[in-house]
Parts: structure tokens; C-alpha cells; sequence
């Protein structure tokens, strides 16, 4: 069975840019999840899709950072501009029964200079 | 989501038990105890769950207190490959709904040769 799939993984931009990630869940799963894991902390969640509508982002900094889930499949996760303290490592989970564990993919890490 | 409490660290040797210990006083009746672990330069791993009872499978057991206030993940005979970040997480359900994981630091794991 193929894992969660994550491109690129690794990405260095300047602060003001633009960036985006792409995450490929396991095929079947409806739950898909984005993790923000800054260095010596355990991840965070940003947000949380149940096919392609949005069950959780409230810890998603709306001002910078958008999702989105088109066809339930594919996610991506955008950073608009990009400041210094979004370099982390951005993990893409998928959830799926019969308890929804979740799988984790590789992560991208993002350095923000 | 409730809090748990684990070593920042702990240190076995190769081919013995490990015992990782989490503490979570404040645990709800519907919380269900999962435990997750991070290898070096990878997205975390689910290991095992559970609500009540003792829970074992192939990679490694899980003994509940009584009164749910603590349990501990039992590494039955680790390897160099069990180094990695621990962690002890509760979820308020098994699936559906914001179910998202809420990490902490967890328990950096140490394995001598």
C-alpha cells in the first residue's frame, strides 16, 4: 500500500514569498491533515478536511496560510507572504478506517531566509 | 483536548524492555490513550491505542492504570531502529469530527548498543 505522498520536500525562499506544498493522501482516506513541526516541538495542526470540506482551522494563521482540498483527493497548502517563523517542517497526515489512525507522510521543510 | 505528562527523556540498552511511562490526571471518559513515535528526519508513526483494557500488536503493548491517570508503552525487547521521539497523545473519538492530534514535547528515546 503506498504512503502520503509530499512535494517538495525541501524548500528555501525569502520572506515575502510565495510557497506552496503538495500532499497525495492514502488512497480511500477522507481525512486529510497538515502539521506544522517547528524544530524541537512536536507537530502542530493547522487544519483538518474531511473529503473537501474544512472540519478544523483554528489554529490556521488565515492571514498567510490557505488550504484547500479540491475533489476530496489532492491537498495543498499555501503560505502567502512568507515570514521567518514559518520555517518549519509542513507534514501532510490521512486518516481512514476502521480508526482513523493517522498516517503521516515525509514532510517538507521550509526555510524562510 | 486533555494534557499528558511524559519524561523529556529515557535511556535503554539493546535487546532489553522499555518502558515509557505518561501521565494524564485529567483524562474524560471518552478520551482514547495513543501513542505516536518520531524517528529521526521522519513524519511520526501511530504505534498502538487504547480506552480501558491492556492492548498488545506487533510493535508494542499498552498497560492502562485502573483509574486511566496513566499508562505506559511497553517496548518489549528494543532494537536501535526503537530510537526516536515518544508520543502520548489522547483523542476524544475514535473517527469523525475534529479529531486532529495535539502533541507535546513527548520522550526522546535513547537505545545503547
Amino acid at each position: 500500500e503506498a504512503g502520503v505522498a509530499q512535494s517538495p520536500r525541501y524548500k528555501i525562499i525569502e520572506k515575502r514569498q510565495s510557497v506552496a506544498f503538495w500532499c497525495n493522501p492514502i488512497s480511500g482516506h477522507a481525512t486529510l491533515y497538515w502539521y506544522q513541526q517547528i524544530l524541537g516541538q512536536g507537530p502542530k495542526l493547522l487544519i483538518q478536511f474531511q473529503n473537501n470540506g474544512v472540519v478544523d482551522d483554528s489554529q490556521l494563521p488565515k492571514d498567510r496560510f490557505s488550504a484547500e482540498r479540491l475533489k476530496g483527493v489532492d491537498s495543498t497548502l499555501k503560505i502567502q507572504p512568507a515570514k521567518l517563523e514559518d520555517s518549519a517542517v509542513y507534514l501532510c497526515a490521512s486518516g481512514g478506517p476502521p480508526y482513523n489512525e493517522q498516517f503521516f507522510g515525509p514532510g517538507t521543510r521550509l526555510t524562510v531566509l | 483536548d486533555a494534557k499528558t505528562t511524559q519524561p523529556n527523556s529515557m535511556e535503554s540498552n539493546e535487546e532489553e524492555p522499555v518502558h515509557l511511562p505518561c501521565n494524564h490526571s485529567t483524562i474524560s471518559g471518552t478520551d482514547y490513550i495513543h501513542w505516536y513515535r518520531q524517528l529521526p528526519s521522519q513524519g511520526p508513526e501511530y504505534v498502538i491505542h487504547g480506552l480501558t483494557s491492556n492492548v498488545n500488536n506487533r510493535m508494542a503493548s499498552l498497560a492502562i492504570a485502573e483509574d486511566r491517570k496513566s499508562s505506559t508503552l511497553i517496548l518489549h525487547r528494543a532494537t536501535l531502529r526503537d530510537a526516536a521521539v515518544y508520543y502520548c497523545i489522547l483523542r476524544d473519538s475514535e473517527g469523525g469530527g475534529a479529531d486532529g492530534l495535539t502533541f507535546g514535547k513527548g520522550t526522546h528515546l535513547i537505545i545503547q548498543p
